[in-house]
């Protein structure tokens, strides 16, 4: 059974209108990241959550929002998507055992903009 | 500055070879961890080893083994009798930092090709 799951698998989105991603997990962790993969390149951390509280990378750009509503659920919102913000997107969450803990992955959203 | 750096954009191997994906990284930190994942055309991560930088002895998971040199600061991944499924992108990533500033940080990958 799959323990990070992100909807939609694909999504389309116009120009200019806000859309979210989401992203579920039934491990209960505690840990939540959202990462940006362009075609050909390594996965870029936007931001994450260590329980509740929210840390943004310096250059994510404004336009990229993020919600935890609860443990389970986390949101990405891009306010106004651009042509450049077409890529996959990872969320994958982690437990608090520190550096040795593995981080299990969703299989991803891959967004188009039109 | 780059943390993790994958010095081979694509990498060719003929089935049952082993071959060894480099990474190299960089951290103050003395307590961080090392992870390879593999992520096929389909998108998804998949993790494969992890090595954690007080560990003494190199891990191994069946196939795959982590070269690692701490002084040196690298962790190559080593993959024996290649198979035709392990065509895929390989990415190193480091985990280091405590509570808050605990993040996973991404190589820029290699590419595997496996030919028959």
């Amino acid at each position: 059974d799959a323990m990070v799951i992100q909807n939609p698998r694909y999504q389309v989105t116009q120009f200019g209108k806000p859309v979210t991603l989401s992203c579920s997990q039934t491990l209960n962790h505690n840990v939540m990241y959202w990462y940006q993969q362009k075609s050909s390149q390594a996965p870029k951390l936007l931001f994450h959550y260590y329980d509740k509280d929210f840390n943004n990378e310096a250059d994510t750009p404004d336009n990229f929002q993020s919600r935890r509503p609860n443990t389970s659920f986390c949101f990405l919102d891009i306010r106004s998507p651009g042509l450049g913000d077409a890529a996959m997107y990872l969320c994958a969450t982690s437990d608090l055992g520190g550096v040795g803990t593995e981080a299990f992955f969703g299989q991803g959203t891959r967004l188009t903009v039109v | 500055a780059q943390k993790i750096t994958q010095t081979q954009p694509g990498m060719f191997v003929q089935e049952k070879e082993a071959v060894t994906l480099d990474c190299t990284y960089d951290t103050s930190d003395p307590s961080y961890g090392l992870f390879w994942y593999k992520q096929p055309s389909s998108g998804e991560m998949i993790f494969l080893i992890y090595q954690g930088s007080y560990d003494q002895q190199n891990a191994t998971e069946g196939r795959y083994s982590l070269n690692f040199q701490k002084a040196r600061k690298s962790a190559n991944l080593v993959i024996s009798a290649s198979q035709l499924g392990d065509s895929a992108m390989y990415f190193c990533a480091m985990r280091e930092g405590r509570g808050n500033t605990d993040k996973l940080i991404f190589g820029t990958g290699t590419r595997l090709q496996v030919f028959p």
